[in-house]
């Protein structure tokens, strides 16, 4: 088993639409965590983090945690063709030497105007 | 917010050279940096953590002579691709932590095309 999954994609949704992205990991040491979003060709950008059980909101974006399944999940509200990239989980597990991050391999968004 | 600049953005070498990306931390100081390298629809794959005045730990199956890394300063970190061949070529990508709970900052990226 992976330490963090993504379901690679594509996730295809028209305009408008809310995107649901998911992430499972297996740590449950697991304390932050993180998504990100790539562009092709370009390096990871951080959209959001989130450490506490719940919801956490940032403009169109939401990230919600739920440590007991192990699940941490991102919505993307009124999806934007400009939001058509690769997006990456990422988790910070205490025991991992020198604060590693832990990437799952990426979920790709296409956003269908 | 903190910023972490790499360069070169692009560099094209014929087979056999050496090559060295740079990766600065401009407003904070990163004690450790982590390289990356990530072939065209795969994922990050981490090479090696970079540490302040100390070796370099480098992941299984990356070979250290040849993919060396300095960290002299709590500002820079350096990634030397030495004797590179074409199988070299990627997009290299450096980052730093700042702040456990804020993740890490990517550097710009540094496509290597080895001819």
């Amino acid at each position: 088993q992976k330490e963090v999954e993504q379901n690679s994609g594509p996730l295809s949704v028209p305009e408008g639409a809310i995107a649901s992205l998911n992430c499972t990991y297996s740590d449950r040491g697991s304390q932050s965590f993180f998504w990100y979003r790539q562009y092709s060709g370009k390096s990871p950008e951080l959209i959001m983090f989130i450490y506490s059980n719940g919801d956490k909101e940032d403009g169109r974006f939401t990230a919600q945690l739920n440590k007991a399944s192990q699940y941490v999940s991102l919505l993307i509200r009124d999806s934007q063709p400009s939001d058509s990239a690769t997006y990456l989980c990422a988790v910070n597990t205490p025991k991992a030497a020198g604060n590693k991050l832990t990437f799952g391999g990426g979920t790709r968004v296409l956003v269908k105007p | 917010g903190a910023v972490v600049s790499q360069h070169p953005s692009r560099v094209i070498c014929k087979s056999g050279t050496s090559v060295k990306i740079e990766c600065r931390s401009l407003d904070f100081q990163a004690t450790t940096m982590f390289w990356y390298r990530q072939f065209p629809k795969q994922s990050l794959m981490l090479m090696a953590t970079s540490n302040e005045g100390s070796k370099a730990t480098y992941e299984q199956g990356v070979e250290k002579d040849k993919f060396l890394i300095n960290h002299a300063s709590l500002t820079l970190s350096t990634l030397t691709v030495t004797s590179a061949h074409p199988e070299d070529s990627s997009f290299y990508i450096c980052s730093a932590i700042t702040g456990v709970l804020r993740g890490y900052t990517f550097g710009s990226g540094t496509r290597l095309t080895v001819v």
